[in-house]
């Protein structure tokens, strides 16, 4: 069965970047037709796609986080990451990792909630 | 890029009762509509995709429908288990978004 599980600093302060890791177990993440998706989930915005990637580092971002976000893989590791630069307040959110194909999300990690604070 | 507006934004139920939950999309998108669950503390979970394709595992109460701009999450006969909320999200396109939710809560 399909799992991913999110890791990172739960703190990060106003203007650093953020760092997640989603580690993937019980298939590859090599998959044929499988993205790799990052969603944030805040109060404020809801869920909101952050972008996307696949195992030969192909890469759809969100337009509204595009000059910010940088998505990354390493199949050695059977892993991707997720890096937010220069993050305020309105970055506060649960970040989840998850699989999409045909741009369905399933399934998804656990979630990690990351706070921007100083 | 296509948005997605649910509605209602919450309601209250009893089990037992049918409840209905629509999304439009901002423009046509034939079936493309996925519809996820999510329990408090918990990740979504998709219940359908392809605007009524259930999932393996969901409950035969669970159906969707629609096609264009119009699609429906109905629940029939409601289980203590289905008080969550529930999102639409288009998948006819990047990006992908999500509508803004509906709560169902207990009456």
């Amino acid at each position: 069965q399909l799992q991913l599980q999110e890791s990172g600093p739960g703190l990060v302060k106003p203007s650093e970047t953020l760092s997640l890791s989603c580690a993937v177990s019980g298939g590859a993440l090599r998959s044929s037709g499988s993205y790799w998706g990052w969603v944030r989930q805040s109060p404020e915005k809801g869920l909101e796609w952050i972008g996307s990637i696949y195992y030969s580092g192909i890469t759809y971002y969100s337009p509204s986080l595009r000059s910010r976000v940088t998505l990354s893989v390493d199949t050695s590791k059977n892993q991707f990451s997720l890096k937010l630069r220069s993050v305020t307040a309105a970055d506060t959110a649960i970040y989840y990792c998850a699989r999409l194909q045909v741009l369905q999300f399933e399934p998804w990690g656990q979630g990690t909630l990351v706070t921007v604070s100083s | 890029d296509i948005q997605m507006t649910q509605s209602p934004s919450s309601l209250s139920a009893s089990v037992g009762e049918r409840v209905v939950i629509t999304c439009r999309a901002s423009q046509s998108i034939s079936n493309s509509v996925n519809w996820y669950q999510q329990k408090p503390g918990k990740p979504p979970k998709l219940v359908i995709s392809g605007a009524s394709t259930l999932q393996s595992g969901a409950p035969s109460r669970f159906s969707g429908s629609g096609s264009g701009t119009d699609f429906t999450l109905t629940i029939n006969s409601l289980q203590p288990e289905d008080f969550a909320t529930y999102y639409c999200q288009q998948s006819f396109s990047t990006p992908p978004f999500f509508g803004g939710g509906t709560k169902v809560e207990i009456k």
